[in-house]
Parts: structure tokens; C-alpha cells; sequence
């Protein structure tokens, strides 16, 4: 078992730009969570999505969005880069309603 | 009142020591207190949880021990070693929320050989 995966692994964009970074579930788990966490902070919960369906959505504006695939793999989409979206991109799968089990995360740079 | 406040920021032990890291809360309806390890470069990696009906809960070297009427829980690494040194994260899960978490700002713990 990969257990969960994120993709890339880093990745730098200058202000304005626009990113993707992608996520894979753990095998047999069908909720994805997202957070950020900047430098020396606990990780802020971004979104969840199951069943292709946005769930539960934190403090974080428009810019951020997402989406679930059939297969339960998920993206994240951040428009309108700021500096202050420099952070660790955290994924986390689940079964709906268990405990949450995390990626290594998409480092972003925002220049 | 959804702040989960976490203490202290850094620590250091002694191999073969005890370790503990403090959380408090505010909000009672919080249902589910897990702690994460966080290693350089990874992710976070859940250590051990504890539910509020349950006072105390031992896994191995770590213990959290929680006080529902003081609204505290804390972590104890018993007998520390040098491949705990990394930074721990309490959390809150918000009720009917499918294990939305709130987070402590983190502990990095150094132990020394």
C-alpha cells in the first residue's frame, strides 16, 4: 500500500500565477482533506470532498478550489497567487467519518 | 472558542526522559483529541487519540492523559529517545464534522543524547 501520495513534491510560482497540485488516497479510502501549513504552524484545514462533492470548507477564499475524481484522487487549485500562499500543502485521505492519514505534502513557493 | 492552544513551543530533554507537551481548549463540544508527529519534510503522522470519555490512554513510550473538567490534554513520552525529536501537533475534531481537525501550533521537541 502507497498510502497517500501528493504530486509534485515542490514547486515554485511568482504572484498572479495559478496552481494544481494533485493528491492520491490511501487505498480503500474515499475522503480527501486539504490543509496548508505555514512555516513553524499547525496545519489550517482548507476543504474536504467526498463523493465528488465538496463537504466541509474552512476560512480560505474563493482562490482556493478543488475537485474529486470517480476514483477518489484529488486536486487542488489556487488562483491569483499570493506571497502569503507560500506553505506546506497537505493532504489527508480518510473512510467517510475515520481518522485522517496524511501525504508528505506539495511544498509552494510563491515568488 | 475553536482555538486549540498548545504548549510550550520548543523543549528540550534528556535521552531517556520525560517528555510532555500541554494542549487546553475552549470549545466542550469537541469529541476527538489526537496527536500528530511531524518530521522534517513530511507529513503529519498520527501518534495516538483519545476520545472524552476516556481519562487516560497509553500506547507503547506515549500516554495522553486528558481532564475534561480543566479542559486539557496532554502528551507524555516516557523513557525519550533521540528519533523522537520532531515537532508534535495536538488537535481538535469538530462534532459532526467527519474529523475536521483544529490544530495546536506544534512543539518541537529536541531530545539529547
Amino acid at each position: 500500500d502507497a498510502g497517500v501520495t501528493q504530486s509534485p513534491t515542490h514547486l515554485i510560482k511568482t504572484r498572479g500565477q495559478q496552481v494544481t497540485l494533485r493528491c492520491s488516497p490511501k487505498s480503500g479510502h474515499d475522503t480527501v482533506s486539504w490543509y496548508q501549513q505555514a512555516l513553524g504552524q499547525g496545519p489550517q484545514f482548507i476543504f474536504q470532498y467526498y463523493e465528488e462533492e465538496e463537504r466541509q470548507r474552512g476560512n480560505f477564499p474563493d482562490r482556493f478550489s478543488g475537485h474529486q475524481f470517480p476514483n477518489y484522487s484529488s486536486e487542488l487549485n489556487v488562483n491569483a497567487l499570493l506571497l502569503g500562499d507560500s506553505a506546506l500543502y497537505l493532504c489527508a485521505s480518510s473512510n467517510f467519518g475515520n481518522e485522517q492519514f496524511f501525504g508528505p505534502g506539495t511544498r509552494l513557493t510563491v515568488l | 472558542q475553536q482555538q486549540v492552544k498548545q504548549s510550550p513551543q520548543s523543549l528540550i530533554v534528556q535521552k531517556g526522559g520525560i517528555s510532555i507537551i500541554n494542549c487546553a481548549y475552549e470549545n466542550t463540544a469537541f469529541d476527538y483529541f489526537p496527536w500528530y508527529q511531524q518530521f522534517p519534510g513530511k507529513g503529519p503522522a498520527l501518534l495516538i487519540a483519545i476520545r472524552p470519555d476516556v481519562s487516560e490512554k497509553k500506547e507503547g513510550r506515549f500516554t495522553i492523559s486528558f481532564n475534561k473538567s480543566a479542559k486539557q490534554f496532554s502528551l507524555h513520552i516516557m523513557d525519550s529517545q533521540p528519533g523522537d525529536s520532531a515537532t508534535y501537533f495536538c488537535a481538535a475534531s469538530i462534532p459532526n464534522s467527519n474529523y475536521q481537525l483544529i490544530w495546536g501550533a506544534g512543539t518541537k521537541l529536541i531530545i539529547k543524547p
